[in-house]
């Protein structure tokens, strides 16, 4: 069964820092791309990153971009989030997701709870 | 960049009807187009891949369609567990998602 737990949400000030994880179980993680999705508070879905199997390639969307940085540790089967300059508009929860380039995100975490407020 | 938009944002529907949500792209994105069902307070679940392919597990009411820029998800004999909010996403290059469709029951 595939298993995504994400870990690291936490209340921050803006202009902070967090780091987010992800452990991953029941399938080859180095095997698939993954990537992180915010959802902010009554708001619609936004994809932020992904990273290929080797972490040779990775993608942000425009609005993290220099400040946020998506890594992997293949044989700890972890995906993480390195969120620094964090911004209000950064509040959301951040779901760890399986990116299956065939089929889109097929598998998700439950989601981590991100708060920048002062 | 391309950018995704559905229609509509909200609709309400009875048990039964048949519900179609729209999904555009503002470039042709091919068959690169996945939808996902989020119940309220619930994780996303992919329901469509590929424009047209139904996921695994997904319910069989549940249908997509289109290519290039045009897609549809239809619902053929709306269920009272169908009720969430839709959502569209191009996957060829960056990840972007259309912004929802929130489905209610009448």
């Amino acid at each position: 069964e595939v298993q995504l737990v994400e870990s690291g949400g936490d209340l921050v000030q803006p202009g902070g820092t967090l780091k987010l994880a992800c452990v991953a179980s029941g399938f080859t993680f180095s095997g698939y791309w993954m990537g992180w999705v915010r959802q902010a508070p009554g708001e619609g879905l936004e994809w932020v990153a992904n990273i290929r199997q080797d972490g040779s390639d990775k993608k942000y969307v425009d609005s993290v971009k220099g400040r946020f940085t998506i890594s992997r540790d293949n044989p700890k089967n972890s995906l993480f989030l390195q969120m620094n300059s964090l911004r209000v508009e950064d509040t959301a929860v951040y779901y760890c997701a399986r990116d299956s380039k065939t089929k889109g995100f097929d598998f998700w975490g439950q989601g981590t709870l991100v708060t920048v407020s002062s | 960049d391309i950018q995704m938009t559905q229609s509509p944002s909200s609709l309400s529907a009875s048990v039964g009807d048949r519900v179609i949500i729209t999904c555009r792209a503002s470039q042709d994105i091919g068959n690169f187009l996945a939808w996902y069902q989020q119940k309220p307070g619930k994780v996303p679940v992919l329901l469509v891949y590929a424009a047209s392919t139904l996921q695994s597990g997904a319910p069989s009411r549940f249908s997509g369609s289109g290519s290039g820029t045009d897609f549809t998800l239809t619902i053929s004999g709306l269920q009272p567990e169908d009720v969430a909010t839709y959502y569209c996403q191009k996957y060829n290059s960056d990840l972007t998602f259309g912004p929802g469709t929130k489905l209610e029951i009448k």
